[in-house]
């Protein structure tokens, strides 16, 4: 069965600071690959997918992540944070095939001024 | 455009007792999920409709959980009866296909709390 782990239940910044949320996925033959956002008392926001090609996705509010085969990994960046970005954050795996994504446990992003 | 609409939003119960959620997905999109999301930890699936038609119910706990989606547009979630843990968030998403690149758009949730 797949699995997602997202190595860090909570991710304290300061504001305008750069940001990596991690991902690490077990490993499949091919995959497809999310991240949403949750803000408080709200349902789940995608932010970025990698379907195929290109490595390097760029995403809504100025997110992008990066696929990286060899390590299993898509890590979540963002150069410069603001307040508003102060959310939980869930990593996704989905094989390709399958109907059925696999979500991480989260991440909580907590911006400070 | 309308989002996905779930209700209630919050619902309050007793264990062994039954209850059910509703969910409206956005108008023309085919694929209904419901998920689980226990505090703390990340969404699961629990059910998936392509129009009237169960795609996966795999994580679907039977002997309690039930869900329908009759004429391939509302869907209702029940439990029957619940446990202490079934407390958590049951969210409903919906896309307007089930291939790969389909973005699944979800709704709030209801928040369920069993005492």
């Amino acid at each position: 069965a797949q699995s997602v782990t997202q190595l860090d239940s909570q991710v304290p910044v300061f504001e305008e600071a750069p940001v990596e949320l991690r991902c690490n996925y077990s490993s499949s033959v091919s995959v497809y690959l999310f991240w949403y956002v949750q803000y408080p008392n709200q349902g789940l926001q995608l932010l970025l997918k990698y379907l195929s090609g290109s490595t390097l996705v760029k995403g809504i509010n100025g997110f992008e992540a990066e696929f990286n085969k060899s390590q299993t990994s898509f890590h979540l960046r963002k150069p410069s944070v603001h307040i508003s970005d102060t959310a939980e954050y869930f990593c996704a795996v989905r094989p390709g095939g399958s109907y059925i994504p696999t979500f991480g446990r989260g991440t909580s992003l907590i911006v400070h001024p | 455009e309308a989002g996905v609409a779930q209700s209630p939003r919050y619902k309050i119960i007793e264990k062994r007792q039954s209850v059910a959620f509703w969910c409206n997905p956005i108008s023309g999109h085919a694929t209904l999920y419901w998920y689980q999301q226990i505090l703390g930890q990340g969404p699961k699936l629990l059910i998936q409709f392509q129009n009237n038609g169960v795609v996966d119910d795999s994580q679907l706990p039977k002997d309690r959980f039930s869900a329908e989606r009759l004429k391939g547009v509302d869907s209702t979630l029940k439990i029957q009866p619940a446990k202490l843990e079934d407390s958590a968030v049951y969210l409903c998403a919906s896309s307007l296909a089930s291939t790969d690149a389909a973005e699944a758009f979800f709704g709030q949730g209801t928040r369920l709390t069993v005492v």
